[in-house]
């Protein structure tokens, strides 16, 4: 079975830091897709940023981008120059290529931006 | 214009009760889904709709049901409410294909006492 785990449940970064959340995914697919979600206190899920397994680039939106290792089964958050309207539990996401798109959530990690 | 709504955005009800969570989206999407989202942030799948037709059924106590009238809408229906489906039930609708982004509605915290 799909899982996606995310070691960290919380994280702290000084406004206009870097800072990097960490996901890794348990899969015997090939292709399939990846995602970052953000929620902010207002509970509103958001699409941050999504990853094709069959791209080796890795997806960059603003200050928002990735490290995808294929091999290693890993995909990075990585956000740069934080601000206070990042602060939010962030998801990685997991969904194989197929119709039964069902997306499988990772149990969140909780970003703080300190100002 | 709102995209994904869900009504009611608060329920609190008593145990045994039956309640309703009623979602629509505007996006002309065919796709629509329903996850629970526990008190852990713990976000899963529920039930996929595509295109009024039932595709993704998780292990689901049978008293939630959904009903989908048309590509528009997928209700939510629970009977015999217990304490353990106190949650945030998140509506969300896509067009179909694993790609494409999924939009979310606000959520309905459902506390049940």
């Amino acid at each position: 079975a799909q899982t996606v785990t995310q070691s960290q449940p919380e994280m702290s970064v000084q406004e206009a830091e870097t800072v990097t959340l960490s996901c890794t995914y348990d899969t015997s697919e090939s292709d399939y897709y990846l995602f970052w979600y953000k929620q902010p206190p207002s509970r509103q899920m958001i699409l941050v940023i999504r990853q094709e397994a069959y791209k080796q680039q890795n997806a960059t939106e603003n200050r928002f981008s990735v490290n995808f290792q294929k091999a290693a089964k890993s995909f990075s958050l990585k956000i740069s120059d934080s601000q206070l309207g990042d602060a939010a539990m962030y998801f990685c996401a997991y969904r194989p290529m197929n119709r039964d798109d069902k997306i499988i959530f990772g149990k969140g990690t909780r970003l703080h931006i300190l100002p | 214009d709102t995209a994904v709504s869900q009504t009611p955005k608060y329920l609190v009800t008593q145990m045994g009760n039956d309640k309703s969570i009623k979602c629509e989206q505007n996006l002309g999407h065919d796709t629509m889904y329903w996850y629970k989202q526990d008190s852990k942030k713990f976000l899963k799948i529920m039930f996929s709709y595509n295109n009024k037709e039932l595709i993704i059924n998780e292990t689901v106590p049978n008293r939630f049901s959904p009903k989908s009238p048309d590509k528009a809408h997928l209700n939510l229906h629970i009977n015999s409410l217990e304490l353990g489906d106190s949650a945030v039930y998140f509506c969300a609708s896509s067009h179909t294909g694993s790609y494409n982004e999924q939009f979310f509605g606000p959520g309905t915290r459902l506390t049940v006492l």
